[in-house]
């Protein structure tokens, strides 16, 4: 049963430390996406990828934040410093795409809940 | 900017109950996305649309992309059913609605 697995599932951690969550996409798929919920916000998209290369950060505060795919197997997304206005939980999503951007059913993984002190 | 406007922002209906949750946006789509979020907080990707209508067992969704609007509808509702429901339209960027928060009493 192919899943998106995402770790730590929980970070606790002090303002100004850094951050690192890791996403393990579903083998296969060429898309990555990174989102972020809030209660106040709601689910939003930071970033995204196909093929590993990133097609758009525009969601993601840039002085901050950074998402790579050092491989087809895991993307990371890394907040340094953090800020206790970044705790929320990170979910990451894979999918398969043949044509548009955002046509295609995302599988989300569990998320990371992060609680900057 | 599309703005996502989802209604009700919560609704609780009796088990059985056929269960509408409304979705409107203001710019024109390439394709719209349902999804369930449990509360445990998993997140579910129930339906890609584009046009037209999709079925998967008692869900249903529908779009209408000349008045930008979409609904799910759950028939035969079920307190498993109680979920955050949230549409996401995609034009340039994926923009969500706030979720519907819905309740099924036994």
């Amino acid at each position: 049963d192919a899943r998106v697995t995402q770790t730590p599932r929980h970070k606790v951690t002090e303002m100004g430390q850094e951050v690192t969550m890791r996403c393990q996409p579903i083998l296969g798929h060429n898309t990555v996406f990174w989102y972020r919920q809030t209660m106040m916000q709601g689910l939003e998209l930071l970033a995204y990828f196909r093929n590993r290369a990133p097609l758009d950060d525009s969601g993601m505060p840039k002085d901050r934040f950074s998402a790579e795919m050092p491989d087809a197997t895991l993307a990371t997304l890394k907040i340094q410093p953090s800020e206790p206005r970044d705790s929320a939980v990170y979910f990451c999503a894979s999918g398969l795409v043949w044509s548009s951007d955002f046509q295609e059913t995302q599988y989300f993984g569990p998320g990371t809940r992060l609680l900057v002190l | 900017k599309n703005e996502v406007e989802q209604s009700p922002q919560n609704l609780t209906a009796q088990e059985g109950e056929f269960i509408t949750i409304n979705c409107s946006y203001s710019v024109g789509i390439s394709a719209l996305h349902w999804l369930q979020q449990h509360p445990g907080g998993g997140i579910v990707s129930l339906f890609m649309l584009s046009s037209g209508k999709k079925k998967h067992g008692r869900l249903i969704a529908t779009i209408n992309i000349q008045e930008k609007h979409s609904s799910l509808h759950i028939t035969a509702s079920h307190p498993r059913d109680s979920a955050v429901y949230i549409c996401a339209v995609a034009d340039e960027k994926l923009t969500f609605g706030t979720g519907t928060r819905l309740t099924i009493i036994p």
